[in-house]
Formats: C-alpha cells, sequence, structure tokens
C-alpha cells in the first residue's frame, strides 16, 4: 500500500542533543510537509517542499532545519532541543498537482521526548 | 489575521447523529477539509468541500457554505471508534492549510 512512513515512532533525547526525525513516502507526491503539534492543539506547520523548493515558515525558529535529499525522503533536524520542543512531529504529503490533489496525507508521527 | 473556530469538545450518545460545525475567516478559500484524528495519531483524511453545498461518504456528511464561512461535519450512526478529534483546516487563496485546533469527541454508550 502507498503510504507516509516516520521513523522512529517514538525519540528520546537529552537537552541539547541534535536529533534527526526522517520520513519517506511511497506516493510519489510533490509536496512534503513537517508538522510540531503538541497536545489539545492543531498542527504548527514549520516547513514544506515543492518538490526540491524549500520554504521556511516565518515562525519557524533557527533550530529547525530540513533536508529532502529526493522524492521520497524528507528529514527534520533538531539542532539543539529544548524542553519546548517536546511534541509530536508529524511528515504530510500532497500531490499538489496545480488544479488539484490538495488533501495531505499524514505520516503515524514522531513523539519526541527531551529530557 | 486569519482563524478557524470549532468548539473545543462535545459529547453525543453511541447510535445518536452529532453535528460538528466550523466557522472560518481566511485571506481567500481554495477549500475546506475535515480530518479525524484519534489520541496520540496522526490526522487521517475526511472529507474536502470547495463548492457549497452537502457532500455525503458513508456515515459522515460535510456541509459548506462559503458566503457564511461556515462547514459542518456530521456523524451519523455513532459508533464507539468514532471517539476522536476532528480539525477542521481551510486552503487559503496562497494555498497554505489554516487549521482549527479540533473538536474532541466523546461517544458515550
Amino acid at each position: 500500500d502507498a503510504m507516509v512512513i516516520q521513523n522512529p515512532r517514538y525519540q528520546v533525547t537529552q537537552f541539547g542533543k541534535p536529533v534527526t526525525l526522517s520520513c519517506s513516502q511511497t506516493l510519489n507526491h510533490n509536496v512534503m510537509y513537517w508538522y510540531q503539534q503538541k497536545s489539545s492543539q492543531a498542527p504548527k506547520l514549520l516547513f514544506h517542499y515543492y518538490d526540491k523548493d524549500f520554504n521556511n515558515e516565518a515562525d519557524t525558529p533557527d533550530n529547525f532545519q530540513s533536508r529532502r535529499p529526493n522524492t521520497s525522503f524528507c528529514f527534520l533536524d533538531i539542532r539543539s532541543p529544548g524542553l519546548g520542543d517536546a511534541a509530536m512531529y508529524l511528515c504530510a504529503t500532497s500531490a499538489d498537482t496545480g488544479t488539484g490533489g490538495y488533501e495531505q496525507y499524514f505520516g503515524p508521527g514522531t513523539r519526541l521526548t527531551v529530557t | 489575521g486569519q482563524n478557524i473556530d470549532q468548539p473545543t469538545e462535545m459529547t453525543a450518545t453511541e447510535g445518536a447523529i452529532v453535528q460538528i460545525n466550523c466557522t472560518y475567516q481566511t485571506s481567500g478559500f481554495n477549500g475546506l477539509f475535515w480530518y479525524q484524528q484519534h489520541a496520540g495519531e496522526a490526522p487521517t483524511f475526511l472529507s474536502y468541500n470547495v463548492l457549497d453545498g452537502l457532500e455525503e461518504k458513508g456515515r459522515f456528511s460535510s456541509f459548506l457554505s462559503r458566503s457564511k464561512g461556515y462547514s459542518y461535519l456530521l456523524l451519523k450512526e455513532l459508533q464507539m471508534k468514532d471517539s476522536a478529534s476532528y480539525l477542521c483546516a481551510v486552503l487559503n487563496s496562497n494555498y497554505q492549510l489554516i487549521w482549527g485546533a479540533g473538536t474532541k469527541l466523546i461517544i458515550k454508550p
């Protein structure tokens, strides 16, 4: 089945220790997104890629970086995690053909704990 | 600013019908989405409305009125597994998805 995969599902890191979260997709979608979601809140968009074009949200801290080496893979790097970065990190994709395909399909998420 | 308003929490009885409302104010409109999110899991796509009217998909229906900036999600024949948060999201004129905080639906036997 075509899908969005995130690894790991649970990640524990220490305060200030860099961590990388990964996402892959078999849907061959143009667009990939990274969201941060805290309990009982809306998902907050951090970045998205339209093909290789990187789009950073204005309020995404510099502590968060992203890479998309090819269509299938996307990574989220947190350079120096703080306690406030503990959250669920969601990867999503959409076909976004320009005339449709705007619905986003999410991976299962990575729950990040910072100790 | 842009905002999406939906009730924080609703309670309903198994087998009943529930309507979850969403009102929005966004810079332009290119469609409205409803997503279901179970606790600790990722959102899953339920529906997409871009034209006024009612779209029916099995037990779930979604309605849109663009002139009123209003949508609702109607869930019929409620089952315990429908206990989840339901998120409303609007695609604005820049094709940015603006998310509501979600409505937590509690189903009681």
